[in-house]
């Protein structure tokens, strides 16, 4: 079935550089996306959202941006920090649902000093 | 203002015993969604419930597992007769208003079936 993909497990950025995390989605009609970060032993965290009228959407330190045209969703973050290591999810609105999300496999943040 | 609470945090039992996760919402909040994880995969959706009622448990599988949300009281959800492949994290998730994409998430309970 349709599903939301990553295109890398996992990514190692230096710290103080700018991370993107990048994600694929296959359901055209979904129209709301989410980024969660999760560390190791924790419940997923809301980061950041969007919907489908909006091509970027800025918050503190992250940036998320969506192109409908091929698909794709990327998770900005600037000036990555140690505590920024986490699993990145993103996750799409199931279109028949207002509550159910289909997630992702995740990217694993791993952050050099 | 506490989080959503999760117990136990790891939870160890044996093939054919049963397990118990309980879950207490945010203060304020009366929809409890459950999920379960898998190793290095994304959280899959379970169940959907609100106070005394399941709303959706279309992602729950139809034999062994139960959920349940009394008025007074936390959420459960009961796995019987357990097996290895129910090992997993089982995240709970509330949000106050009905069916709602943004939801604040629970430690999770790390289930281990040996």
């Amino acid at each position: 079935g349709e599903s939301v993909g990553l295109h890398l497990p996992t990514l190692s950025v230096q710290e103080g550089d700018n991370s993107i995390i990048n994600c694929a989605y296959s359901n055209s009609a979904s129209d709301y996306f989410i980024w969660y970060k999760q560390e190791s032993g924790k419940g997923p965290q809301f980061i950041i959202d969007i919907r489908s009228n909006m091509d970027k959407r800025q918050g503190q330190r992250v940036t998320v941006l969506l192109n409908k045209t091929v698909k794709h969703l990327s998770l900005q973050i600037a000036a990555t920090q140690p505590g920024d290591s986490a699993v990145y999810f993103c996750a799409e609105n199931d279109p028949d649902s207002n509550y159910q999300l289909i997630w992702g496999a995740g990217t694993k943040l791993i952050i050099k000093p | 203002n506490a989080g959503v609470m999760q117990n136990p945090r790891h939870l160890v039992r044996r093939r054919g015993q049963e397990a118990r996760l309980r879950c207490s919402p945010m203060k304020g909040h009366s929809h409890v969604y459950w999920y379960r994880q898998l190793p290095e995969e994304g959280l899959k959706f379970m169940v959907y419930l609100q106070k005394e009622n399941i709303i959706d448990e279309s992602g729950m599988p139809k034999e062994r597992f139960s959920a349940e949300f009394p008025k007074e009281g936390p959420s459960i959800l009961r796995i019987q007769q357990v097996v290895r492949g129910d090992s997993a994290a089982y995240f709970c998730a509330s949000s106050p208003v009905a069916g709602e994409h943004e939801q604040y998430f629970g430690p999770g309970t790390r289930l281990t079936v040996t």
